[in-house]
């Protein structure tokens, strides 16, 4: 069965270095985005992508963060200037809105980030 | 924005034991998916359940987008059970997912 897949599973930084964390979404696929989720606290909603573009994004998606599309398949999350808040699990999605659950989102298994 | 309560936060079940969580929201919803985040932080995918009723093994849920609620069943819980439940719905307005608080379930051997 098909799955997003993300890397690296644990990324250690320290705080000002700039991290990217990668993601391949399901091939067929056609909407991504990135979740994140601080420790002990509720998954909170980043970014979506769609047709190249940025179709939504979160008050939490400042201008420290950017996200790309390089090629056909993987989707990546740039933090540029990591600060210690940004420590979490990193999450990306994807879905097909043509199939027949069509709106729902598949998950990768995470990427936890720890910024020191 | 859509906000998303689940109740109860925590809960204690003895093994072989049923329960009920649930999730409140408060707008109208496209989507709706119910996730057990497991030790290790994956969020496994369990029911994408909009409206209606699902069932698979000993997990079942029901979504009554009406009346703005969705119930997940565990029956004869096992240890492997544990963790934490998300509900997490997608508002009429966009395609993003709004998580609620989680229910965090422990079962006891």
């Amino acid at each position: 069965e098909p799955e997003v897949t993300q890397t690296p599973s644990h990324q250690v930084t320290q705080m000002g270095q700039e991290v990217i964390l990668r993601c391949v979404p399901i091939s067929n696929h056609l909407y991504f985005y990135w979740y994140r989720q601080i420790l002990g606290q509720k998954v909170e909603f980043l970014v979506s992508f769609y047709n190249n573009e940025i179709s939504e994004k979160s008050e939490i998606f400042d201008d420290q963060f950017s996200v790309e599309r390089p090629d056909g398949s993987n989707f990546t999350l740039k933090i540029r200037s990591t600060k210690l808040e940004d420590s979490a699990m990193y999450f990306c999605a994807s879905l097909n809105p043509r199939g027949s659950s069509y709106n729902e989102q598949f998950f990768g298994p995470g990427t936890r980030l720890t910024v020191l | 924005g859509i906000q998303v309560e689940q109740s109860p936060p925590d809960l204690i079940l003895q093994e072989g034991a049923n329960s009920t969580l649930r999730c409140n929201f408060s707008d109208s919803v496209n989507n709706l998916q119910w996730f057990h985040q497991n030790p290790w932080g994956q969020l496994i995918n369990l029911f994408y359940i909009p409206s209606g009723t699902k069932q698979n093994g000993r997990l079942s849920a029901t979504t009554v987008a009406t009346e703005r609620y969705s119930l997940l069943y565990i029956s004869s819980s096992q240890t492997t059970d544990s963790g934490v439940y998300f509900c997490a719905v997608e508002g009429a307005a966009g395609n993003k997912l709004t998580f609620g608080g989680g229910t965090r379930v422990l079962v006891k051997p």
